[in-house]
């Protein structure tokens, strides 16, 4: 079985400054990874995936996240942020060895940038 | 522009009412989802169809049913039995079921759902 925990529910963050964004996972299989973005009242955005490739993914709008097999983990980050950036992130789990790959959803990160 | 349209964006309705929420998606994919999403929580998978004239249940399908008619349809009818329908539903589409979670998911903008 996956899961995901995200470990902030809340990250505030001055614009201009760097984001980090955390998130560990749990999978009996290869695991793929993902990261989506929603603005308030609107869907969900990809904004990277992981697929057993390269372990650094970067993304769209400057984010980037690693792929640590050791730590079960998969940050979130970007050098510098923009106010745009504020969004609710989700951090996703998919995986097994057959069947329906369905996707495990964390329980979110409010992203607050302030000026 | 390809992409997904769900409506209504907002719907009241009241106790012992079933509503329908409309999906439709122009860019022929073959599989179809949908998510509920409650605030401080994940999405939640209610159904989902990988192709015309089949779905299977989800993780919290209990009170809700879907039927798929078409490629590009998919809607969802919120019935008298779901105990708490209060909540934001999202629809979304991907190219295949993703066999190794490589496919990915297009999100249609949701439809909040209040009931009085």
């Amino acid at each position: 079985a996956q899961s995901v925990t995200q470990l902030d529910s809340h990250v505030s963050v001055s614009e201009g400054t760097p984001v980090l964004l955390r998130c560990n996972y749990s999978s009996s299989y290869s695991p793929s990874l993902f990261w989506y973005v929603q603005h308030p009242n609107k869907g969900l955005q990809l904004l990277l995936k992981y697929t057993s490739a390269a372990t650094l993914v970067k993304g769209i709008n400057g984010f980037e996240a690693e792929f640590k097999k050791s730590e079960t983990s998969f940050h979130l980050t970007k050098p510098s942020a923009h106010m745009s950036d504020a969004a609710e992130y989700f951090c996703v789990v998919s995986g097994g060895n057959t069947g329906f790959q369905k996707l495990v959803f964390g329980t979110g990160t409010r992203l607050l940038v302030s000026p | 522009d390809g992409g997904i349209t769900q409506s209504p964006k907002y719907l009241f309705r009241k106790e012992g009412q079933n509503v329908t929420l409309s999906c439709e998606q122009n860019l022929n994919h073959d599989a179809m989802y949908w998510y509920r999403q409650d605030p401080g929580q994940g999405l939640r998978l209610i159904y989902y169809s990988q192709i015309v004239n089949d779905f299977q249940k989800g993780d919290i399908a209990e009170g809700y049913s879907v039927s798929r008619e078409k490629k590009e349809s998919f809607p969802l009818t919120v019935t008298s039995a779901q105990k708490n329908p209060t909540a934001f539903y999202l629809c979304a589409s991907s190219q295949g079921l993703a066999r190794e979670g490589t496919g990915e998911l297009f999100f249609g903008e949701g439809s909040r759902l209040t009931v009085l």
